[in-house]
């Protein structure tokens, strides 16, 4: 079973800090990372994929990946209370097109 | 453009009774899943289309729930003699091949 695992949380950081949401996975084949956020309530939604070793920055959020030691984490700066939500980590596993969802973290970031 | 849509929004029904839940994806977009999300869990994959076809019916969690798709488009996901354990959100995505995945609303259903 090709799994992808996350801390669950809840991540609590106050408003301003950086926020560390990390993912690690079991199938050295994925070549493929997704994060989506999903706020209470909501369907996820895609903020961020990233394909190859190191980082990729989108405005306040930072992928980072790490196939050597299979994790990849989303960094999200200067954290808003709407960024408060469960984040979730995909990726397709075992030569599959269909991604394996992580449990997803919940964030909550206080004012 | 328009996203991923989903009817009906909310369902209620009784035990035993039938529900057909609807995904229109993307236009263009080849590949569709459905998953199921029950209160405060993760996203439980269901089934996966690729075109019309679907080459994995693994997450349908038993014989009383179906899906097509046709033209390459909408699909239905019929659940057949619902039982109380099948509350919950079901959600379609769609995408491009095996990129990112867009997310419809969700079809919350109650089965009474």
């Amino acid at each position: 079973q090709k799994e992808v695992e996350q801390n669950s949380g809840p991540l609590s950081v106050p408003e301003g800090a950086i926020a560390s949401l990390n993912c690690t996975y079991s199938d050295r084949g994925s070549q493929s990372f997704f994060w989506y956020r999903q706020y209470s309530g909501k369907s996820p939604e895609l903020i961020m994929f990233i394909y190859s070793n190191g980082d990729k920055e989108d405005g306040r959020f930072t992928a980072q990946l790490n196939k050597a030691s299979q994790y990849v984490s989303l960094l999200i700066r200067d954290s808003q209370p709407s960024d408060s939500a469960t984040y979730l980590c995909a990726s397709p596993t075992g030569g599959s097109y269909i991604p394996t969802f992580g449990r997803g973290t919940s964030l909550i970031v206080h004012p | 453009g328009a996203g991923v849509s989903q009817s009906p929004s909310n369902k209620v029904t009784e035990k035993g009774k039938d529900v057909e839940l609807r995904c229109d994806p993307i236009s263009g977009h080849t590949a569709l899943y459905w998953y199921r999300q029950s209160l405060g869990q993760g996203l439980e994959f269901l089934i996966y289309f690729q075109g019309n076809s679907a080459p994995d019916k693994s997450g349908l969690p038993s014989d009383r729930f179906s899906a097509e798709r046709t033209g390459g488009s909408v699909s239905t996901l019929t659940i057949q003699r619902t039982q109380q354990e099948d509350s919950a959100v079901y959600l379609c995505a769609s995408s491009l091949g095996s990129g990112e995945q867009f997310f419809g609303p969700g079809t919350r259903l109650t089965v009474l």
